[in-house]
């Protein structure tokens, strides 16, 4: 199995609030992608990276932001979440573009 | 309007049948892959395509470049191929994957 873990792995929040998800990968991937899956929608992509400190916006990304200062960690934060980001997120690596995608176990995220 | 669409939404079927799950895409694609998601569990990676045919076990994957379509087949359904099944392609301008909705497959003893 590739080695992608997310922290924390369950959080309830209140309105507001922000929130900072962790992804970590010991493949040494270039490519790090942050998604959601909601019922009815499927997996959605909120932003992705292409390389240390390389980020680009994903179909919903508002809300939404992400640092990647090393190879290794890509954070996802919300800047002051709201209820309609209660969700479960997933982050993904890969080492091309297209290539073959590993996921992590997923962050079950409320927001109350 | 969604590049991608998986048919059946919802499958059951009675072990040992034999089974496909369809996946249309809209698009000009670089790569398409199926992914697998277990009730309350993570997504692995079970195929990635750009032509032809793949078989890993009791699953095959074909594609179809000219259709703009692909297959997912099971054979000898068991119960622990009970899960939800996605299709995601990589289309060839842009970076982002684009995903179908999945198929939610229950194989009943």
């Amino acid at each position: 199995d590739a080695g992608i873990t997310q922290s924390p792995r369950h959080k309830v929040t209140e309105t507001g609030t922000p929130v900072t998800l962790r992804c970590h990968q010991t493949e040494n991937h270039r490519y790090m992608y942050w998604y959601r899956q909601d019922p009815g929608h499927g997996l959605r992509l909120i932003h992705y990276s292409y390389g240390v400190k390389d980020t680009d916006k994903g179909e919903v990304s508002d809300g939404y932001s992400v640092s990647r200062s090393k190879t290794e960690d890509f954070l996802l934060t919300l800047e002051s979440a709201t209820s309609s980001q209660t969700s479960v997120y997933f982050c993904a690596i890969s080492e091309t573009t297209f290539g073959e995608q590993y996921f992590g176990p997923g962050t079950r995220l409320t927001v109350t | 309007k969604n590049e991608v669409e998986q048919s059946p939404q919802n499958l059951t079927a009675q072990e040992g049948e034999f089974i496909t799950i369809n996946c249309s895409y809209s698009v000009g694609i670089s790569a398409l892959h199926w992914l697998q998601q277990h009730p309350g569990g993570g997504i692995v990676s079970l195929f990635m395509l750009s032509s032809g045919k793949k078989k890993h076990g009791r699953l095959i994957a074909t594609i179809n470049i000219q259709e703009k379509h692909s297959s997912l087949h099971i054979t000898a359904s068991h119960p622990r191929d009970s899960a939800v099944y996605i299709c995601a392609v990589g289309p060839n301008t842009g970076n982002q994957f684009y995903f179908g909705t999945g198929t939610s497959l229950t194989v009943i003893p």
